[in-house]
């Protein structure tokens, strides 16, 4: 199965600074049909997870402008441009490439 | 508004069973795979199983191949796990969640199972 490594795991943020997370696979996720199955997930305090990125860089309905995700092949990147009070949880990349799908350990993020 | 509302948790003896279920709304439920994802709380995302829309491409995750068996009845919206021969190492939050094609967008708000004597 395909492991999927996040650093850091866990992040403590100002208001208003940037926070970035990374995600390694341990093979590529790129398919044969172009597209790039990593995606990254939002599980905030007592809820369930919700999208917030798909195929690397695509933003789902509804999520705000300051998240961003880039990468390729097997190292990928979220970022949130400035980090607001409702942005704490829990970030989880995903590869949906092949199966078993498998998730990062997850990264916590704080507001300092 | 998607919606997927799961029910069917519960205690349950080590060696016992359960069914979960999971109705699907807001959406055309036959047109998507669906997936099982349980969570120990505290603990990370672990995969249990898939569906594909047509109800082929059936797949589990090792730790519950043999035991559990994933169904989905497209005339009710309604997707299925069940669950025998239940271990302790299976108490978990399990997630319904929904998939276009390689990629999960919506989850439910998932229904404890504890398997404890």
């Amino acid at each position: 199965e395909i492991l999927m490594t996040q650093s850091p795991l866990s992040l403590s943020v100002t208001p208003g600074q940037p926070a970035s997370v990374s995600c390694r696979s341990s093979r590529s996720l790129l398919h044969s049909d172009g597209k790039t199955y990593l995606y990254w997930y939002l599980q905030k305090p007592g809820q369930s997870p919700r999208l917030l990125i798909y195929e690397v860089s695509s933003r789902f309905s509804g999520v705000p402008d300051r998240f961003s995700g880039s990468g390729s092949g097997t190292d990928f990147t979220l970022k949130i441009s400035r980090v607001e009070a409702e942005d704490v949880g829990i970030y989880y990349c995903m590869q949906g490439i092949d199966v078993p799908q498998t998730y990062g350990q997850g990264t916590r993020v704080e507001i300092k | 508004e998607v919606q997927l509302v799961e029910s069917g948790g519960g205690l349950v003896q080590p060696g016992g069973s359960l069914r979960l279920s999971c109705a699907g709304s807001g959406f055309s439920f036959s047109d998507y795979w669906m997936h099982w994802v349980r969570q120990v709380p505290g603990k990370g995302l672990v995969w249990v199983s898939r569906i594909k829309g047509d109800g082929s491409h059936i797949a589990y995750a090792e730790s519950v191949k043999g035991r559990f068996t994933i169904s989905r009845d497209n005339a009710k919206n309604t997707l299925y796990l069940e669950m025998i021969s239940l271990r302790v190492e299976d108490t978990a939050l399990y997630y319904c969640v929904r998939d276009p094609s390689s990629g999960i967008d919506y989850w439910g708000q998932g229904t404890q199972v504890t398997v404890s004597s």
